[in-house]
């Protein structure tokens, strides 16, 4: 069975230091998807990492995928309070039998103080 | 916006109670999928469809069923709701290797 873990699972961070967030999972996959939620809203797509090495930036997040060290890291660079959510990573998995389905980790709840 | 919308957004029903949840997908995305998020955890995979029949379910009981329509619309039906059932119910759309799109998601309570 397919395992996702972030780590941290909480994060406080001061406005305008950097970190990363890191997400493993415990199978093959070369598809990870990094989303973002709001309080009591949907999920917003931040990032779709298609494959080994893949490296995406918008604005104070850059996503990457290793996909040899199962390993998937959002890095935050400057925090503002406007990134204080909880960011999800997802793996996508397909199976002949099922088809394609997500398997999203704990979720990591970001706090950016002033 | 999204191109997935679902309704109704909120819903509070009783124990023992039988609730459909609605999604109506972008056209064209022929795979839908629907993930229940319980308070404070990550979505879990429910079931997912394509072209109207389903492709893959997750652990979850034969009291959640669902169906899809030729229109990309789907439904999620829950059986016998028991507490637990109280979450957020996510559904996505997917067209061919473009990634997924959710909807606003339905917030369902059960008392």
């Amino acid at each position: 069975e397919l395992k996702v873990e972030q780590n941290p699972l909480f994060l406080s961070m001061q406005e305008g230091k950097n970190y990363t967030i890191y997400c493993n999972y415990s199978t093959t996959s070369d598809r990870l998807y990094w989303y973002r939620q709001d309080p009591g809203k949907s999920l917003e797509s931040l990032f779709v990492l298609l494959s080994n090495g893949a490296v995406k930036q918008e604005g104070r997040l850059m996503a990457s995928l290793d996909t040899k060290a199962r390993l998937s890291t959002l890095h935050i660079t400057a925090a503002v309070h406007d990134l204080s959510a909880t960011y999800f990573c997802a793996v996508d998995i397909w199976q002949e039998t099922s088809g394609s389905r997500l398997t999203f980790g704990e979720g990591t709840q970001l706090t950016v103080n002033p | 916006e999204t191109g997935v919308t679902q309704s109704p957004t909120h819903l509070i029903k009783t124990r023992g109670q039988q609730v459909t949840l609605r999604c109506s997908s972008q056209s064209g995305h022929n795979t839908v999928s629907w993930y229940q998020q319980a308070l404070g955890q990550g979505p879990q995979f429910i079931f997912q469809y394509y072209r109207e029949e389903e492709n893959g379910r997750g652990n979850f009981p034969p009291r959640f069923s669902g169906l899809q329509f030729p229109n990309y619309s789907s439904e999620l039906n829950v059986n016998a709701l028991e507490l637990d059932d109280s979450a957020l119910y996510l559904c996505a759309s997917r067209f061919m290797d473009y990634g997924y799109t959710f909807g606003s998601g339905t917030r369902l309570t059960v008392v």
